[in-house]
């Protein structure tokens, strides 16, 4: 089955820029779909077809697709953007939605 | 605004079935071309998506799972369900209800999850 790769955790200073990665096979051909996730909350969509921004989401957050990574960036990153980030894509070959492992974004 | 809700048992004993229900309100569930999908999250672990079902009664299912998962809806009370045989402690998580338009698309709205407990 289809496998996405997240690194566990990103930590960045206010006001620099995060970068979280989502490593896939050829994952620059589907469609990557970003969720923030705080604790004891619901995923919330920040990024979605590789870099559309939900309405009420801060242009600060955009999102890349190419090759065997998609990419989300946070700019200017801020206390509040602290949170779990999960990528996901539908994976036609397994018929199946697939969630990559996760990154826990810290602010120091 | 499309809302979804979940409900069901929070403690699940070893071996049995564990049973959860979704409840759509707020929208049209039964005419809309939508997937309804069930994801969990064990405690302190990541996403993992579960099975879904058309709004047509086709359904999909994590094929880690699938032996055990069955989907169902009723358009009557605008609900779907979960069935997940033979639990074990490794059950035991946040299981969230979601919909998405496509299967290209993302999940863009959720249940506030709920917590379910597999002990004796």
């Amino acid at each position: 089955s289809y496998v996405l790769t997240q690194p566990p955790s990103v930590s960045v200073a206010p006001g620099r820029t995060a970068r979280i990665t989502c490593g896939g096979n050829n994952v620059g051909s589907k469609s990557v779909h970003w969720y923030q996730q705080r604790p004891g909350q619901a995923p919330v969509v920040v990024i979605y077809y590789d870099s559309d921004r939900p309405s009420g989401i801060p242009e600060r957050f955009s999102g890349s697709n190419s090759g065997n990574t998609a990419t989300l960036t946070i700019s200017r990153v801020e206390a509040g953007d602290e949170a779990d980030y999960y990528c996901q894509v539908w994976d036609s070959s397994s018929d199946g939605w697939v969630f990559g492992g996760g990154t826990k974004l810290t602010v120091l | 605004q499309l809302q979804l809700q979940e409900s069901g048992p929070g403690l699940v004993k070893p071996s049995e079935t564990l049973s959860l229900t979704c409840s759509v309100s707020g929208g049209s569930f039964s005419s809309s071309s939508y997937y309804w999908g069930w994801i969990r999250q064990p405690p302190g672990k990541g996403l993992e998506w579960i099975g879904s079902i058309y709004y047509s009664g086709s359904t999909y299912y994590n094929p880690s799972l699938k032996s055990r998962v069955t989907i169902s809806v009723d358009t009557s009370k605008n609900q779907f369900s979960l069935k997940l045989s033979s639990v074990t402690a490794a059950d035991t998580a946040v299981y969230y209800c979601a919909r998405t338009a496509y299967t290209s698309s993302p999940w863009d709205v959720w249940g506030k999850g709920t917590t379910v407990t597999v002990s004796s």
